[in-house]
């Protein structure tokens, strides 16, 4: 299994491009995030999805789009960058049980500047 | 907001020492779960704790839960160059199928 994965891995955009982020798991989790980190910020939850068609926003979604057409993944679309975006993000996968979602995976992240 | 807040904020000792993290948190939770993070790289899962269980071991590693003070504390013992790191606490609110919300986490040195 190759886990989680994520791409690009790096990435630099100037302000007002937008551009998608990619992210797949193949292990048939049924929730997938997205987070980003930043420096002495630690991970904030920005888009989630509990199933295929169904997703939700969390703590700093405004700017970031997501869908989820199939199982496996969880695309993070950037509408017009802005240099308040450059962070690293990360997407995880888990299954979900009782109460919620369960062991998180992490792909790599994306480290992305918006100049 | 965010809802767990690991203490301390960094946290220095020599190899062979034990090293205590703690986190607290502001509602009811479904389960708590704790998270490693070597420099530049994505998080690694610890162990998960439910809101029903009270302590829980892997290896060197203990966390205790106390819903009545909202806390867990992740225990590190004999700690080895290795275990330098940053360590998160996250959890899920006990409403429905919330998601998993992280703290800013605690940065671990440990000197060899």
């Amino acid at each position: 299994n190759a886990g989680v994965t994520q791409t690009p891995k790096f990435q630099v955009l100037k302000t007002g491009q937008s551009m998608t982020l990619q992210c797949a798991q193949d292990m048939n989790h049924e929730y997938m995030s997205w987070y980003r980190q930043d420096p002495g910020m630690g991970l904030r939850l920005i888009h989630y999805s509990v199933g295929a068609g169904i997703t939700d926003q969390g703590e700093v979604p405004n700017g970031y789009n997501v869908s989820r057409s199939t199982t496996e993944d969880f695309p993070l679309r950037l509408l017009s960058a802005a240099p308040s975006q450059t962070s690293v993000y990360f997407c995880a996968s888990s299954r979900v049980l009782a109460g919620g979602p369960n062991e998180q995976f992490f792909g790599p992240g994306t480290r992305l500047t918006v100049l | 907001s965010q809802q767990g807040e690991e203490d301390p904020q960094a946290l220095s000792i020599q190899e062979g020492e034990n090293a205590t993290m703690n986190c607290s948190y502001k509602t009811s939770i479904n389960n708590l779960q704790w998270y490693r993070q070597n420099s530049g790289r994505g998080l690694v899962h610890l162990i998960l704790i439910r809101s029903n269980e009270r302590e829980k071991h892997s290896g060197r590693l203990r966390v205790t839960l106390d819903t009545s003070k909202k806390s867990s504390s992740l225990l590190i013992t004999a700690s080895r160059a290795a275990d330098t790191a940053s360590y998160f606490c996250a959890t899920i609110r006990n409403s429905g199928n919330t998601p998993l919300v992280f703290g800013k986490g605690t940065r671990l040195s440990v000197i060899a």
